[in-house]
């Protein structure tokens, strides 16, 4: 079974800094996506980016940029010019097909991020 | 475009008692999920339908949860009867057919007390 592993429960960045949040995967499939949600308060998952693994590109969209390691199994996410509407649960997740057009999307236990003023 | 609608937004029940939460997907999505979100953890899937039929069911606590999504639209998850244990947000969300690789659109989730 695919796990995923944010090992850093809370970090925190001053405003207009930048911030890289972990992730590690475990995994023996070559096929795959990664994501990275964020979760403010009002408890909707927004998607942030995605990378699929046979891309060697990072993903990037606006502040928010991945590096994606596929030997390493990691998947990092940097958040630049952090603002104070950053704050939120951030939420990395495997997406994997297992079997009858069915796919699982694997999530870790997230990584709290607070925005200093 | 609608976004996925949850409700209730908050239930509080006692142990024992049963529950029923709503969701409606965005519209053409063909894949709906049920997610159960314990505090402090990640999203665990509970079930995914394809349109009206069980793609994925093998974390659902049958002996107390159901769900159905008659007409491959809207969906219904029950829990009877609920445990202290199912205390948790549960997270609904839709997307487009699954191999095209798209992200999911989550709802704002039902978050459930049971006391």
């Amino acid at each position: 079974a695919q796990t995923v592993t944010q090992s850093q429960p809370e970090m925190s960045v001053q405003e207009a800094e930048t911030v890289t949040l972990s992730c590690t995967y475990d995994t023996s499939e070559s096929d795959y996506y990664l994501f990275w949600y964020k979760q403010p308060p009002s408890r909707q998952m927004i998607l942030v980016i995605r990378q699929e693994a046979y891309k060697q590109q990072n993903a990037t969209e606006n502040r928010f940029s991945v590096n994606f390691q596929k030997a390493a199994k990691s998947f990092s996410l940097k958040i630049s010019d952090s603002q104070l509407g950053d704050a939120a649960m951030y939420f990395c997740a495997y997406r994997s097909y297992s079997g009858a057009g069915s796919y699982q999307l694997t999530f870790g236990k997230g990584t709290k991020l607070s925005v200093i003023p | 475009e609608a976004g996925v609608a949850q409700s209730p937004r908050y239930k509080i029940i006692e142990k024992r008692q049963s529950v029923a939460f709503w969701c409606n997907p965005i519209s053409g999505h063909a894949t709906l999920y049920w997610y159960q979100q314990i505090l402090g953890q990640g999203p665990k899937l509970l079930i995914q339908f394809q349109n009206n039929g069980v793609v994925d069911d093998s974390q659902l606590p049958k002996d107390r949860f159901s769900a159905e999504r008659l007409k491959g639209v809207d969906s219904t998850l029950k829990i009877q009867p609920a445990k202290l244990e199912d205390s948790a947000v549960y997270l609904c969300a839709s997307s487009l057919i699954p191999r095209q690789g798209g992200g999911y659109t989550f709802g704002s989730g039902t978050r459930l007390t049971v006391v």
